[in-house]
């Protein structure tokens, strides 16, 4: 068992629904991140939120809309998806963000996403 | 653009051999560097982290990281066929980077 938990574990979506995806740590990390991966690829970084703030955005289309309540807590809000979105997608957490020493991430099981 | 290297494989290994994984990365300044296991379908399992030039030893698994030749590799002493996987390099900073990760295969 992961210490970071995602659910749902899996998710059918249309191209007009809205969703969202959950994580949540209680390690006491105050990093967070959210990641895509394709098959056969590595992980792809979407967000990182460092003390519940968003530190960095790789230029995701708006129509995913991530969100952080709290330090244990990070969701992701999907909206008009396209089929080409359909992956994993998983949530990781490290105890904070540094251009030092990085920590390790620790990532959860992952929601796997599919787009009609 | 910094980048990270690994040979996708696939490496095939017999059972009870020493499974060598490779990687080189692209920034000098890189001081972070993690070796992840990922079974197929699941997420991405943190087995090693170095900072230091040398060996860091925990169990059957050794990270080597030599900094001056910007490489850093795992080695998987007493292969098991649950050792079949792929592992992905990651070389951290603000944000980690990620080789493409190498298929390995251990041969019954």
């Amino acid at each position: 068992d992961t210490e970071v938990t995602q659910t749902p574990k899996h998710l059918v979506m249309g191209m007009t629904n809205k969703k969202s995806l959950k994580c949540e740590q209680h390690m006491g990390h105050r990093a967070m991140y959210w990641y895509k991966q394709k098959a056969k690829k590595p992980p792809e970084l979407m967000f990182v939120y460092s003390y519940e703030k968003l530190s960095i955005n790789e230029s995701v289309p708006s129509r995913f809309s991530p969100e952080c309540p709290n330090s244990s807590l990070l969701n992701l809000h999907l909206h008009a998806l396209q089929p080409e979105d359909s992956a994993l997608y998983l949530c990781a957490s490290s105890r904070h963000q540094t251009t030092g020493l990085a920590q390790p991430q620790h990532f959860g099981d992952g929601t796997r996403l599919s787009i009609l | 653009q910094k980048e990270v290297e690994q040979n996708s494989g696939p490496l095939s290994v017999p059972e009870g051999a020493i499974a060598s994984l490779n990687c080189t990365y692209s920034d000098r300044g890189s001081q972070s560097f993690f070796w992840y296991r990922q079974y197929s379908g699941k997420s991405p399992e943190l087995i090693m982290s170095i900072y230091s030039n040398g060996d860091k030893e925990d169990g059957r698994f050794t990270a080597q990281l030599n900094k001056a030749s910007q490489y850093v590799s795992l080695l998987i002493r007493d292969s098991q066929p649950s050792d079949s996987a792929t592992y992905l390099c990651a070389v951290g900073g603000q944000k980690l980077v990620f080789g493409q990760g190498t298929r390995l295969t251990i041969n019954p």
